[in-house]
């Protein structure tokens, strides 16, 4: 079993569509990441957390550290949402383990 | 520009063929990681650096593999013999190191692609 699991793998959703990624891990871990990762490589940091809530415009990311638990929500979803969403927990010892991605895609 | 640079951004060599991969990261980031992410897949980590000392190595690497930082700025990963299996991209991060020895918010580059043939 993965370290780190995300769901769904896949999303398909329409404009303006609020979305949720679920990401779930199995060890201790010092801080939680998720990553946007657009086609072509590039891979941007949204969020870091250790615990509790954090938002930037539409976007969301709470954690749960007793269930081991984080979600990313995007309100209002947009076509420019379209992306991989990663998640990425670092690990008592500083090494980050990523999940597999969820890869989103927003219709107009 | 102070973000996190790589190059080359593509690179094509035959089997058995050496390469090298650079990563300039961010000045004042003491920490850089180098992941391999194949496609479909997420990164996978390779190794990490803290200022010029090389702190983890995954299993990952073989002996056909190897990364520097000899100054604690920049960083090279080489690969000796290449192999159609090592076709990937190679994404270099750099982070800034915060209280209690955890990891800051991570900056990537843009990765450098290599296709063996």
């Amino acid at each position: 079993k993965n370290e780190v699991e995300q769901s769904p793998q896949n999303l398909t959703a329409q404009e303006g569509e609020f979305i949720t990624i679920n990401c779930s891990y199995s060890v201790g871990i010092s801080a939680l990441h998720w990553l946007q990762q657009h086609p072509g490589g590039g891979i941007v940091s949204l969020f870091m957390l250790s615990s509790g809530k954090k938002k930037h415009g539409r976007l969301i990311a709470t954690i749960n550290i007793q269930e081991k638990h984080s979600s990313l929500h995007i309100t209002a979803s947009h076509p420019r949402d379209s992306a991989v969403y990663i998640c990425a927990v670092g690990k008592y010892g500083n090494k980050l383990v990523f999940g597999a991605g969820t890869i989103l895609r927003v219709k107009s | 520009d102070t973000g996190v640079s790589q190059n080359p951004r593509h690179k094509i060599t035959k089997r058995g063929q050496n390469v090298t991969f650079r990563c300039d990261p961010i000045s004042e980031h003491n920490r850089l990681y180098w992941y391999r992410q194949t496609l479909g897949q997420g990164p996978e980590f390779l190794t990490y650096f803290q200022n010029e000392a090389q702190l983890e190595k995954s299993r990952l690497l073989s002996d056909r593999f190897s990364a520097e930082r000899p100054k604690g700025s920049f960083s090279t990963l080489e690969i000796q013999r290449t192999e159609q299996g090592d076709s990937a991209m190679y994404l270099c991060a750099s982070s800034p190191r915060l209280a209690g020895s955890n990891t800051g918010e991570l900056f990537f580059g843009e990765g450098s692609r290599l296709t063996v043939l």
